[in-house]
C-alpha cells in the first residue's frame, strides 16, 4: 500500500454511533496528522500525533498510533450528521522538507441523521 | 479566523493556454504550498516555498509549473500550457514558521482543461 492509505475508503452510519476509520503508512515519520474536506472545500487540520505519542485526544476525537504497525486510526465519538465529510491522514516526509506531508485517498464518512 | 484565500473558485481553459491560479496566504504566514487533487484520488504535494524561493519540489512539479510571490501578500502557480491531465482541485497552503507542522489550506482552484 501507499504511504498514507486509509480504510474503510467509504462509511456510513447512523447519527450518535461511533466512526473509525484506520491510515496505514510505510516509512518513518516524524508526526501524523488527519485532516478534514467538507465536499468542494479545502482541508482542515483535526488533530496532530508525534512519533513518540500513542493516543491523543481533542473533543470528540481519539487518534491512536502504533509506529511498530506503521498505522494510525481516527475515532469519531458520538457523530453527527455535521461529522459527514473525508477524512484524510498524512504523513511527513521523514528527513525533508516540512509541510510536504504525503495524503491517503481518504475515508468518506456518511452520518445519517 | 484568518484564512488562506484563493480566486477563482473555478478555471476553465482550452488545452494550450496559459493559467495563474492566486493565493492570499495567512499575513504572518512564511511558509507555502501547493498541492493538488484529481477528482476521486489523494491529495498530492507539489511544491513548497519559502523565503522567496522554492524549497522542494514533487515529480508532478515540472517546467510548466512555476510559483511567484509577486508582492507581500499574493502567491501564484502558473501552468504555462495547460494538458488535460491539470485539470484537478488545485489547494494553497500555508504554516506560520518551521516548528509549527499543521497546514491551513485555502477551499481550492477547480481547474478545468478542456
Amino acid at each position: 500500500s501507499q504511504q498514507g492509505e486509509e480504510d474503510p475508503q467509504a462509511l456510513s452510519i447512523q447519527e450518535g454511533e461511533n466512526a473509525t476509520m484506520n491510515c496505514s503508512y510505510k516509512t518513518s515519520i516524524n508526526n501524523l496528522q488527519w485532516y478534514r474536506q467538507n465536499s468542494g472545500r479545502g482541508l482542515v487540520h483535526l488533530i496532530l500525533i508525534r512519533s513518540n505519542e500513542r493516543e491523543k485526544h481533542s473533543g470528540r476525537l481519539r487518534v491512536t498510533l502504533d509506529t511498530s504497525k506503521k498505522s494510525s486510526s481516527l475515532l469519531i465519538t458520538a457523530s453527527r450528521a455535521a461529522d459527514t465529510a473525508s477524512y484524510f491522514c498524512a504523513t511527513d516526509d521523514y528527513g525533508g522538507s516540512q509541510g510536504n506531508l504525503i495524503f491517503g485517498k481518504g475515508t468518506k464518512l456518511s452520518v445519517k441523521p | 479566523e484568518p484564512e488562506v484565500t484563493q480566486t477563482p473558485s473555478h478555471q476553465v481553459t482550452q488545452m494550450g493556454q496559459e493559467v495563474i491560479l492566486r493565493c492570499v496566504p495567512i499575513s504572518n504566514h512564511l511558509y507555502f504550498y501547493w498541492y493538488r487533487q484529481i477528482l476521486g484520488q489523494k491529495v498530492e504535494f507539489l511544491v513548497s516555498f519559502y523565503n522567496n524561493e522554492i524549497s522542494e519540489k514533487s515529480e508532478i512539479f515540472d517546467d510548466q509549473f512555476s510559483v511567484e510571490r509577486p508582492d507581500g501578500s499574493n502567491f501564484t502557480l502558473k501552468i504555462r500550457s495547460t494538458k488535460l491531465e491539470d485539470s484537478a482541485m488545485y489547494f494553497c497552503a500555508s504554516k506560520p514558521d518551521r516548528n509549527n507542522e499543521k497546514l491551513f489550506f485555502g477551499s481550492g482552484t477547480q481547474l478545468s482543461v478542456l
